[in-house]
C-alpha cells in the first residue's frame, strides 16, 4: 500500500529564512506521480507541482524547489526567503498509475508552516 | 481552464437531517470525481472515487448508505450525508479528473452538525 510521510507537523521561520519541507513516500508501483499543494487558512487546496517517477530533475519555480531523490525515496520542498503568505499547510501526496485504479491520491498529514515577520 | 465549485461553502444542519452537497466542473467535462473529509488540523482522507454514468467506489470504513453519492452527469457529482450527526462535521472536498491525469480541487465545504 501507498504512503506519504510528513514527519514535520509545523514549522516556524522568520521571513526571508529558507526552509524546506520534507516528503517521504512508500509505494510497490515502479510508475507513480508525487505532488505538492498548499492549503492557506481558507481552505481550497493549491496546486504546486506534480512530478512522474521517471523524472527525477529538480525543478525551480521562483522562489519554489522541489529536490526529488527515488533512492531515498523523498520528495523535499524548498523555498526560498520565505514570505508572509507562505504560511499555510502544505500536502504531499502521491498517486500509483496501476491498472483498475482511478489515479488516487494518498496525502501526507501535511506541515503547518508558520513565517513571522 | 479546469475550475471545480462546490456548493454550498458552508452549511449548518441538525443533527438527524441530511445534506447534499453539489461538485461541478465548470469547463471541462469530468469521468471520474472524488470526495474527501479532512478534519480540523488533519489530512484529507479520500471517502470514495465516483464516475460517471456508475457506482460510487468507496473506501475502506466509509458507510455508503450513510453518505449517498451520485454522479449523474460529467460535470456534476453529489455528496448527499444522510441522518447527520455531530461527529460528520466536517470539511468535504471534492476533487474531478478530465481526459488527463491532473485532479482539480473544488474549495471545500465545512460542514457543521448541531
Amino acid at each position: 500500500a501507498q504512503k506519504v510521510t510528513q514527519a514535520q507537523t509545523e514549522i516556524s521561520v522568520v521571513e526571508k529564512e529558507d526552509v524546506t519541507l520534507d516528503c517521504v513516500y512508500e509505494t510497490r508501483d515502479t510508475t507513480y506521480y508525487l505532488f505538492w499543494y498548499k492549503q492557506p487558512p481558507s481552505g481550497e487546496l493549491v496546486f504546486l507541482i506534480r512530478r512522474n517517477s521517471f523524472d527525477e530533475q529538480n525543478e525551480i519555480s521562483g522562489r519554489y524547489s522541489w529536490n526529488f531523490q527515488k533512492s531515498t525515496s523523498s520528495f523535499n520542498f524548498t523555498i526560498t526567503a520565505s514570505q508572509v503568505v507562505d504560511s499555510a499547510v502544505y500536502f504531499c501526496a502521491l498517486s500509483e498509475v496501476s491498472s483498475g485504479t482511478a489515479s488516487k491520491l494518498t496525502f501526507g498529514t501535511g506541515t503547518r508552516l508558520q513565517v513571522t515577520l | 481552464g479546469a475550475v471545480v465549485s462546490q456548493h454550498p461553502s458552508w452549511v449548518i444542519c441538525k443533527s438527524g437531517t441530511s445534506v447534499k452537497i453539489e461538485c461541478r466542473s465548470l469547463d471541462f467535462q469530468a469521468t471520474t470525481m472524488f470526495w474527501y473529509r479532512q478534519f480540523p488540523k488533519q489530512s484529507l482522507m479520500l471517502m470514495a472515487t465516483s464516475n460517471e454514468g456508475s457506482k460510487a467506489t468507496y473506501e475502506q470504513g466509509v458507510e455508503k448508505d450513510k453518505f449517498l453519492i451520485n454522479h449523474a452527469s460529467l460535470t456534476l457529482s453529489t455528496l448527499t450525508v444522510t441522518s447527520a450527526h455531530p461527529e460528520d462535521s466536517s470539511f468535504y472536498i471534492c476533487s474531478a479528473r478530465g481526459r488527463g491525469y491532473e485532479q482539480y480541487f473544488g474549495p471545500g465545504t465545512r460542514l457543521t452538525v448541531t
